[in-house]
């Protein structure tokens, strides 16, 4: 049982550039979330999704997209990437509350 | 405007004794309070949850403490051990309804349990 699965682990990015966090899930949840977390800052909310198609914003969006074509798969995306991006992202999915986090994506931006 | 703080930053105990670790929250709207355990290099965990018609809720030797007039609750670890070493973060979410997954965390709490 995969459960939330991001990709990539660690990445490395100019300030300019552009690139796409990938999530997955296979337990079927119709929610799923992108927190970043910075140290001090505990977790904050960028985007969520309460099924396919529905996207909304979190707490901190701006300079993130994202979409939900599919129930299993939820990408950010970094349109231009700027140093103050540089953090540690995790996606989530929910089911009845219970909040399933991935790993974490590791972030630099230079 | 920060909706859930917690209390302490961080968390020095010795193998043995009480880990408490505090949070305070502003919304009366919220009705699910999960504390979530982090290892380095991991995703958070859910550890325990409470709902606010309860007033305690015990999973081995984590107890979620719940005072709703007060609007805090807190987590304790009883026999506190090595292995506990993580960051702790609370949070607090309006657990129906379409924005159920949106969890407002505290800045969480470095606990070490020093053998």
């Amino acid at each position: 049982n995969a459960g939330v699965t991001q990709t990539p682990k660690f990445q490395v990015l100019k300030t300019g550039q552009s690139m796409t966090l990938q999530c997955a899930q296979d337990m079927n949840h119709e929610y799923m979330s992108w927190y970043r977390q910075d140290p001090g800052m505990g977790l904050r909310l960028i985007h969520y999704s309460v099924g396919a198609g529905i996207t909304d914003q979190g707490e901190v969006p701006n300079g993130y997209n994202v979409s939900r074509s599919t129930t299993e798969d939820f990408p950010l995306r970094l349109l231009s990437a700027a140093p103050s991006q540089t953090s540690v992202y995790f996606c989530a999915s929910s089911s009845y509350g219970t909040i399933y986090f991935g790993e974490g994506s590791w972030l630099t931006v230079v | 405007q920060q909706q859930v703080k917690q209390s302490p930053q961080s968390l020095i105990v010795q193998k043995g004794g009480i880990s408490i670790i505090n949070c305070a929250y502003e919304n009366t709207a919220f009705d699910y309070f999960p504390w979530y355990q982090q290892f380095p290099g991991k995703g958070p965990a859910l550890l325990i949850a409470i709902r606010p018609d309860v007033s305690e809720k015990k999973e081995g030797r984590f107890t979620i403490s719940f005072n709703k007039s007060a609007k805090q609750f807190s987590l304790h670890i009883m026999d506190s051990q090595p292995g506990d070493s993580a960051t702790y973060f609370c949070a607090a979410s309006m657990r129906d309804g379409g924005s159920q997954g949106n969890l407002i965390f505290g800045k969480g709490t470095k606990l070490s349990v020093k053998p």
